[in-house]
């Protein structure tokens, strides 16, 4: 049973392409996050969700839009993709809001071309 | 969250103890401290989480001394499976604007 899940695991795009990750927790956590980690290993949070109600947004571009249709589900859309979106793209879950004990998924490797 | 500093990298062999020191001289009164580690082409992993004094679960040892201003990870009798980025993180486990920003962590590297 995997507790947190994304999909794709891998996604090559081109320039200026729109993308969408998903996420999925079967944990019954209510806090979902999409989290992005760059060439030096630096993770960086970007969204968090609670019970479907953004509670986070950091100064990430519009270009990055995320979704949640029920609490189990985080997704994250990109638009007009860029060389810079290149990274892998984590998302987590917690039970609780702010909780410092947080469970990622495998992480989605994005290269823009 | 508090400031946190660790090496940013460490080497080891095989069946040695690896201690991982991380300094975060402004950790406030309801901070705690959560060790993660992430093995390459994965999420980070929860492994430990402590107050003070010392905790211990099958994985691995945490160390705080009075001060809390340090705490020492500690992985006995390392394998190669150990490998992997090992990160500290101080916050308080349930306070709002708890933003999580792991920093470069400490790259252990497990040699034979």
């Amino acid at each position: 049973d995997t507790a947190v899940s994304q999909t794709p695991k891998y996604l090559v795009t081109q320039m200026g392409n729109d993308k969408s990750i998903k996420c999925e927790q079967n944990l019954g956590h209510d806090t979902m996050y999409w989290y992005k980690q760059d060439s030096k290993k630096f993770l960086k949070i970007m969204f968090s969700y609670n019970n479907k109600e953004l509670i986070i947004n950091e100064t990430v571009p519009n270009r990055f839009s995320p979704k949640s249709p029920d609490k189990a589900h985080l997704n994250l859309h990109i638009n007009s993709l860029e060389l810079g979106d290149s990274a892998v793209y984590f998302c987590a879950s917690s039970q609780v809001v702010w909780a410092v004990t947080q469970y990622f998924g495998p992480g989605t490797r994005l290269l823009v071309l | 969250l508090a400031k946190t500093t660790q090496p940013i990298s460490m080497d080891s062999y095989e069946g040695q103890e690896v201690n991982i020191t991380c300094s975060h001289n402004n950790i406030a009164t309801n901070d705690y401290i959560t060790w993660y580690q992430q093995f390459p082409s994965q999420g980070p992993r929860f492994i430990i989480q402590g107050y003070k004094t010392k905790v211990t679960n099958e994985v691995a040892s945490l160390f705080i001394p009075a001060d809390r201003k340090s705490s020492t990870l500690s992985l006995p009798r390392v394998s190669l499976s150990d490998t992997a980025v090992y990160y500290c993180l101080v916050g308080d486990r349930g306070a709002a604007g708890n933003k999580l920003t792991f920093g470069g962590g400490t790259r252990v590297l497990v040699k034979p």
